[in-house]
């Protein structure tokens, strides 16, 4: 049973633009949204979190949504760079249980 | 850099063999998390140890143990390996064990079995 799902195995998106990538759970007692980025040959990097009590959190160019009724969380990069080129993970976790469960990825093509 | 020392980068051995996987987390981390990545997939939780102790447990096989030294370095032990364990094995740290915080991987093991 996947917890957490990211439905779009890539996206190409035109420097300069709106990157969005979306991820969706079915666990209403994940307390924690985390979002990472990797590089092919190196490990995960955490780019932002949130909580669920709240449904927006911002640093610098990423933006992360959280709509807790949809189930569904959103990461917002603007503008797009080519450095942003990467898969991009959600994860989930809650306070009973300090596991992460893992989206299987997003792989995110910023076009020049 | 992330801090967090894994090695060997690369391994290759055969089915049946064991094999030790070695972690260093980032310098005051006592969280040590061990992580499977099969092929296009996402990451799958092994297990996690807490200033020495286990914490939590995934779906971590019978054939694979771990353990977290005084100095806080981990291992990650698999034994009797089938071609099926073939797969990147992350190792991540963090300051607490706490649900939410971020964690820092390593470049991670990449395990092949022939």
């Amino acid at each position: 049973d996947q917890q957490v799902k990211q439905n779009s195995p890539s996206l190409s998106v035109q420097e300069g633009r709106i990157s969005i990538l979306n991820c969706d759970y079915t666990n209403s007692m994940f307390d924690y949204f985390l979002w990472y980025k990797k590089y092919p040959a190196e490990g995960p990097t955490f780019l932002i979190s949130i909580s669920s009590i709240k449904d927006k959190n911002e640093d610098g160019r990423f933006t992360v949504f959280l709509n807790k009724s949809a189930k569904h969380l959103s990461l917002h990069i603007v503008p797009s760079q080519p450095g942003d080129s990467a898969v991009y993970f959600c994860a989930a976790s809650s306070d009973s249980n300090y596991q992460l469960i893992w989206g299987a990825g997003t792989k995110l093509i910023i076009k020049p | 850099d992330s801090g967090v020392t894994q090695t060997p980068k690369h391994l290759i051995t055969a089915t049946g063999q064991r094999v030790t996987l070695r972690c260093s987390p980032r310098s005051g981390d006592l969280s040590v998390y061990w992580y499977q990545q099969s092929l296009d997939q996402g990451l799958q939780f092994l297990i996690q140890y807490y200033n020495g102790e286990e914490r939590a447990k995934g779906n971590i096989l019978e054939r694979f143990s771990a353990q977290q030294f005084p100095d806080l370095h981990s291992e990650l032990n698999l034994s009797s390996l089938e071609l099926g364990d073939s797969a990147l094995y992350f190792c991540a740290s963090s300051p607490t064990a706490g649900a939410g915080q971020p964690q820092h991987f390593g470049d991670g093991t990449r395990l092949s079995i022939l």
